[in-house]
C-alpha cells in the first residue's frame, strides 16, 4: 500500500522555525517528484514546493521562497520541509504528495498542523 | 482569491447528475492537464480524476473530466450522499507553480 506519513507539525511563535518530516513506503520513492501542499482552515489546498527525484530541482510558491527548503533522502525514503522566519499566514495543516503537480499529486498524506501563534 | 476558478457550491438530489466548473487561462490550463479531488470531512484530499479525464484505480466511472480550451468540467453520475465533499481542480502554471482552485462544496440534496 502507497502511504505517506508526515510528523513535525506543531505550535510556534513569529519568526520561529520547524521542520516537517514525511515517511514514505509503499512506492519507489527515488523515483518519484514530491511535494508540500498546505490547507489553512476553512481554504482550499496551497502547494507549496515541490522537488525532483534527485533532489537537483526544487520549485516553491512565492510566498515561502527565502523561508522554506525542500529537501529528501533518497536512502530514507523521506521528504522534508525546513521552515523559517514563520508567520502567521503559514497556520496550515501541511501535507505531504506524491508528484508534482504537472499532473497529479497522489496519494497524500494524513496532514500535520502547523501553528504560528505568540 | 485561487488562480482558478470554481463555483462555491453545487447542489443535487441523489441519483442526479452534477458538473462543477473550473475556469483558469492560457498560462495553466489551457496547456496542462487539469486534475480533479475529492475532500470528504477532516480528511485529506484524494485524486479523482487526472490528465484532465483519467480515473485512478478503484475511482467508479460515475466520475468524469473533460477539458476544453482554458476551462475544464467535473462530471458525477448517480450521485450518492457519500459524494457530499468539497471538490478541487488542479494544474500546472507556467510561472512554474501547481495552482488549485477555490473549491466548490458538493450537496446531495
Amino acid at each position: 500500500e502507497v502511504q505517506l506519513v508526515e510528523s513535525g507539525g506543531g505550535l510556534v511563535q513569529p519568526g520561529g522555525s520547524l521542520r516537517l518530516s514525511c515517511a514514505a513506503s509503499g512506492f519507489t520513492f527515488s523515483s518519484n517528484w514530491m511535494s508540500w501542499v498546505r490547507q489553512a482552515p476553512g481554504k482550499g489546498p496551497e502547494w507549496v514546493a515541490n522537488i525532483e527525484q534527485h533532489g537537483s530541482e526544487k520549485y516553491y510558491v512565492d510566498s515561502v521562497k527565502g523561508r522554506f527548503t525542500i529537501s529528501r533522502d533518497n536512502a530514507k525514503n523521506s521528504l522534508y520541509l525546513q521552515m523559517n522566519s514563520l508567520r502567521a499566514e503559514d497556520t496550515a495543516v501541511y501535507y505531504c504528495a506524491r508528484g508534482s503537480g504537472s499532473s497529479w499529486f497522489d496519494p497524500w498524506g494524513q496532514g500535520t498542523l502547523v501553528t504560528v501563534s505568540s | 482569491q485561487s488562480v482558478l476558478t470554481q463555483p462555491p457550491s453545487v447542489s443535487a438530489a441523489p441519483g442526479q447528475k452534477v458538473t462543477i466548473s473550473c475556469s483558469g487561462s492560457s498560462s495553466n490550463i489551457g496547456n496542462n492537464y487539469v486534475s480533479w479531488y475529492q475532500q470528504l470531512p477532516g480528511t485529506a484530499p484524494k485524486l479523482l480524476i487526472y490528465e484532465n479525464n483519467k480515473r485512478p484505480s478503484g475511482i467508479p466511472d460515475r466520475f468524469s473530466g473533460s477539458k476544453s480550451g482554458t476551462s475544464a468540467t467535473l462530471g458525477i453520475t448517480g450521485l450518492q450522499t457519500g459524494d457530499e465533499a468539497d471538490y478541487y481542480c488542479g494544474t500546472w502554471d507556467n510561472s512554474l507553480s501547481a495552482v488549485f482552485g477555490g473549491g466548490t462544496k458538493l450537496t446531495v440534496l
